[in-house]
């Protein structure tokens, strides 16, 4: 299985500040297809997870533009250009590239 | 409007079966896969199993292989999620998510879960 280790766990940070959360796979996510199958989802406290960008870096519909996917290969990130109130929850990365797909630890974002 | 809507929070005890549901509206349900996805309290995801309800052809991660059963009825578009004899390990929130239309590997939507409660 494709090992997915998000980097930092937890990250406290200001509001109106950015964030950014890493994920690196074990092995490429480069599809046969030629397609990256790194998603990102957002868990809300109490809520189901959501997704946000799919396919490395692109929004999926109705997600603010304060978020942004980057990455390649087995590197990822995932940045909140300014953090507001409702961005507080659990971040997951997963990929679709290989079964089983596999998540991310998830990483924590909370306002300090 | 895509809506996953799954059936409600159960509660069971050991060796008991049961079988939740996951009912689809607002697209052509038959042909978008559909996975199962397992948070055990307080802890990160884990992606179950998907099935194809068109002709029900179905991949299961190999934790839960043998574990569960993962089905599907086209006529009423729902998908299933099945257990023949809860352990109190099966205790989380399942929630089921569709895959993308486009042949692309990824959840596009999710259903807002389901409480599964395993205790004597």
């Amino acid at each position: 299985d494709i090992v997915m280790t998000q980097t930092p766990l937890s990250s406290p940070v200001t509001l109106g500040q950015p964030a950014s959360i890493s994920c690196r796979s074990s092995q490429s996510l480069v599809h046969s297809n030629g397609n990256t199958y790194l998603s990102w989802l957002q868990q809300r406290p109490g809520q189901p997870p959501r997704l946000l960008i799919y396919k490395i870096s692109n929004r999926f519909s109705g997600v603010p533009d304060r978020f942004s996917g980057s990455g390649a290969g087995t590197d990822f990130t995932l940045k909140i250009s300014r953090v507001e109130p409702e961005d507080v929850g659990i971040y997951y990365c997963m990929q679709g590239t290989q079964f089983p797909w596999t998540f991310g630890q998830g990483t924590k974002v909370e306002i300090k | 409007e895509v809506q996953l809507v799954q059936s409600g929070a159960e509660v069971k005890k050991p060796g008991e079966s049961l079988k939740i549901s996951c009912k689809g509206s607002g697209y052509s349900f038959a042909y978008y896969w559909i996975g199962w996805v397992r948070q055990m309290p307080g802890k990160g995801l884990e992606w179950m199993g998907i099935i194809y309800p068109r002709d029900s052809d179905t991949k299961y991660s190999p934790p839960f292989q043998g574990q569960v059963t993962i089905s599907a009825d086209k006529s009423i578009n729902t998908v299933y999620l099945q257990w023949s004899s809860l352990k109190a390990s099966d205790t989380a929130m399942y929630y089921c998510a569709r895959q993308d239309g486009d042949g692309d590997f990824y959840f596009d939507y999710w259903g807002q879960g389901a409480l599964v409660t395993v205790s004597s």
